[in-house]
C-alpha cells in the first residue's frame, strides 16, 4: 500500500525567506502528484500538478519537482509571505487502482 | 465558472442515524471523488465516481456508500453513524481522465454525538 510522508510536520519562517517542503512516497507507480494548500476549516486549493513523465512545474513563486525513482517531491516557495501560512499537502494518484493517497501535511507559518 | 459546492456545510447527528451529503462538481467535470479528513488519520480516499459508475473505492466499511447522477452531481451516504465518523467530508471534481487536476469543495463538517 502506498504511504505518503511529509517532513517537517510544522515549519515557522520569517517573511521573505525561501523554503522547501518535502513529500516522499513508497510506490513509484504513480500517474501524477499534486500539491495543495488548506486553510483552517476550509477545503483544499490546488497549487501544482506534476504528471509522472514530468520533472517539475512552476506557478508564480512556487516550483514543484518530482523524482519518481527516489519517491520524492519538493515544493519550493520563494520569498515567503504571511499569506502563505497554511497547511500544505501532497497527494499521489496510483497507477494500480487509480486511488489517491494524501500525505500527512506540513503546517507552515510565515512570521511578518 | 462556479467551483465545487457541497451541502450542507455543517451537520450534527446522533449515533445510529444516517446522513446524506451532496456535492455538485464544476460544470463539465464528470469525475467526483470523496474524502474523509480527521485529525488522527488525515485525508483518506473514500470513493470516486465517473459517469455514474463507481470507478475506485478506498478501504472504508460498507456503511459508506455513494452515487452519481446523470448531471454529475454526487451524494454520499453514511448509515448507522458512529462517533468515529465525525470528520470533515470533502469532495473533489476533475475533468475525468486520470491525469486531471482535482478541485475541492469547502467540505461538510459532520459531528456525531
Amino acid at each position: 500500500k502506498q504511504e505518503v510522508t511529509q517532513i517537517p510536520a510544522a515549519l515557522s519562517v520569517p517573511e521573505g525567506e525561501n523554503l522547501v517542503l518535502n513529500c516522499s512516497f513508497t510506490d513509484s507507480a504513480i500517474y501524477n502528484l499534486q500539491w495543495f494548500r488548506q486553510d483552517p476549516g476550509k477545503g483544499l486549493t490546488s497549487l501544482l500538478l506534476i504528471q509522472s513523465s514530468q520533472r517539475e512545474q512552476t506557478s508564480g513563486r512556487l516550483n514543484a519537482s518530482l523524482d519518481k525513482s527516489s519517491g520524492r517531491s519538493t515544493l519550493y516557495i520563494a520569498a515567503s509571505q504571511p499569506g502563505d501560512s497554511a497547511t500544505y499537502l501532497c497527494a499521489v494518484r496510483q497507477r494500480t487502482g487509480n486511488q489517491f493517497y494524501f500525505g500527512t501535511g506540513t503546517s507552515l507559518t510565515v512570521i511578518p | 465558472k462556479a467551483g465545487v459546492t457541497q451541502t450542507p456545510r455543517y451537520l450534527i447527528k446522533t449515533r445510529g442515524q444516517q446522513v446524506t451529503l451532496s456535492c455538485s462538481p464544476i460544470s463539465g467535470h464528470r469525475s467526483v471523488s470523496w474524502y474523509q479528513q480527521t485529525p488522527g488519520q488525515g485525508l483518506q480516499f473514500l470513493f470516486e465516481y465517473f459517469s455514474e459508475t463507481q470507478r475506485n473505492k478506498g478501504n472504508f466499511p460498507g456503511r459508506f456508500s455513494g452515487r452519481q447522477f446523470s448531471n454529475s452531481r454526487s451524494e454520499m451516504n453514511v448509515s448507522t453513524l458512529e462517533l468515529g465518523d465525525s470528520a470533515l467530508y470533502l469532495c473533489a471534481s476533475s475533468g475525468g481522465t486520470e491525469q486531471e487536476t482535482q478541485y475541492f469543495g469547502p467540505g461538510t463538517r459532520l459531528l456525531v454525538l
